[in-house]
């Protein structure tokens, strides 16, 4: 049962390139989010979606851009990276009822040059 | 506004110490709170709940509505308690949660 992976795991960017993360889960859970961490502010929130087909904004959601076509995957996009979205990206899921814990993936480490 | 605080940036304790991680936080209704722990080279994992009131690899924490605090501590520290530690709030029904800065814990032998 592999829970929560992330692809790719490192990536290089330069300034205003564009990439894709891609979160699986295979918990058939309804709730995915997506966060960045980063030293001294912990973890914080970018976009989340409650279930297929739906996506909503968190608490830093600019430069970034998420789609949920399969309730398995969670995608979060950068279409001009940028020095300042240099970060670890931590996906994250849980079931749809009562106080779910969060199951989170191993983190993709991304350096924007 | 929401907001999670951890004073301790780092905490280093000698093994068989008592720690105490902080945790206070603000929010206007009823809170639902967590410590979510990273040990190296592992994940994200949660740790406790306080609507679970459980004791989990000997921590505890205890929900103090009055000092709107939520600390983690445990009387006897081991050495493969060292990780990285955070208080998390939940902000809504969707499960959004409102991160702590985190506390990095060191036991020393």
């Amino acid at each position: 049962n592999a829970g929560v992976t992330q692809t790719p795991k490192f990536r290089v960017l330069k300034t205003g390139q564009s990439m894709t993360l891609l979160c699986a889960q295979d918990m058939n859970h309804e709730y995915m989010y997506w966060y960045r961490q980063d030293p001294g502010m912990g973890l914080r929130l970018i976009h989340y979606s409650v279930g297929e087909g739906t996506t909503a904004k968190g608490e830093v959601p600019d430069g970034y851009n998420v789609s949920r076509l399969k309730k398995q995957n969670f995608l979060l996009g950068l279409e001009s990276a940028a020095p300042s979205q240099t970060s670890v990206y931590f996906c994250a899921s849980r079931t749809g009822q009562g106080s779910g814990e969060l199951f989170f993936g191993e983190g993709s480490r991304l350096t924007v040059l | 506004a929401q907001r999670v605080t951890q004073p301790e940036k780092l905490l280093s304790v000698f093994k068989g110490a008592p720690v105490e991680l902080k945790c206070n936080y603000s929010y206007s209704g009823s809170p639902e709170l967590f410590w979510y722990v990273q040990y190296s080279r592992q994940r994200l994992q949660l740790l406790l709940r306080h609507i679970s009131r459980e004791s989990i690899k000997g921590f505890t924490a205890d929900l103090n509505k009055g000092e709107t605090s939520f600390h983690l501590k445990k009387p006897f520290a081991q050495e493969e308690d060292s990780a990285m530690y955070y208080c998390a709030l939940a902000r809504d029904s969707w499960g959004k949660l409102q991160f702590g800065a985190g506390t990095q814990v060191v036991v020393t032998p």
